[in-house]
């Protein structure tokens, strides 16, 4: 089945500063990759997707970038800012529906 | 996106004990997912809850600990029956937009579940 990797597990960054957070993924068959953000004590709420007929994707601050070659994807924010102080997961499945999640970054902006 | 309601949002319960989570959407959805997220840890999918049928759980998970019901295309439950403190978790139900076969998975607020 499918596995996903996540680096870094912690990030700690200065505000204005560009965070990058990679995934790599075991299943050649995967075409969707979504990324969430989970606040501590909240839900993970859906920042941005790609699917595997994209190799980038961007949304303001927030961009996604995919190698299907390499079978990795990356999140990059740039203008970082403390409320983007949070644990990213990215996730892989073959289908929509069912994700395999990474393990998680915990990313820290300091003012 | 549809609007996720699930209840209990925390709960207490004894070792031995049996709860049962309930997920509400406001509207109709195909794909419903339960997921288990360890204290500090990422999300692992338990099952596929499947309206009209028996749910679709993944390895490590089986039906006697973690049955799911799903009558219809908005509500589903899953019980955690026999419970032990290592199924302290968050249990999380997971949907997607709307009866459209690829739309994104939005997520409950969860259920924060504490065994003693």
């Amino acid at each position: 089945g499918e596995n996903v990797e996540q680096h870094p597990s912690t990030l700690s960054v200065q505000e204005g500063d560009s965070a990058v957070i990679k995934c790599t993924y075991s299943d050649s068959a995967s075409n969707y990759f979504p990324w969430y953000k989970q606040e501590l004590g909240k839900r993970p709420q859906l920042i941005i997707d790609i699917r595997s007929n994209v190799g980038e994707k961007k949304d303001q601050r927030i961009a996604v970038t995919l190698n299907k070659t390499a079978k990795h994807f990356s999140l990059h924010i740039t203008e970082t800012q403390p409320e983007d102080s949070a644990v990213y997961f990215c996730a892989a499945s073959r289908s929509f529906q069912k994700l395999v999640f990474g393990t998680g970054t915990r990313l820290l902006v300091s003012p | 996106s549809a609007v996720i309601s699930q209840k209990p949002s925390r709960d207490i319960c004894q070792r031995g004990t049996s709860l049962t989570i309930q997920c509400q959407v406001d509207s109709q959805v195909t794909m419903m997912f339960w997921y288990r997220q360890q204290p500090g840890q990422s999300l692992t999918l338990i099952a596929t809850a499947n309206q009209g049928s028996e749910a679709t759980y993944e390895s490590g998970f089986v039906i006697d600990k973690f049955p799911i019901s799903r009558p219809n295309l908005t509500f589903s439950t899953l019980t955690v029956s026999n419970m032990s403190p290592e199924d302290s978790s968050i249990y999380l139900c997971s949907v997607g937009d709307s009866t459209e076969p690829n739309s994104p998975l939005h997520f409950g607020n969860g259920t924060r579940l504490t065994v003693t």
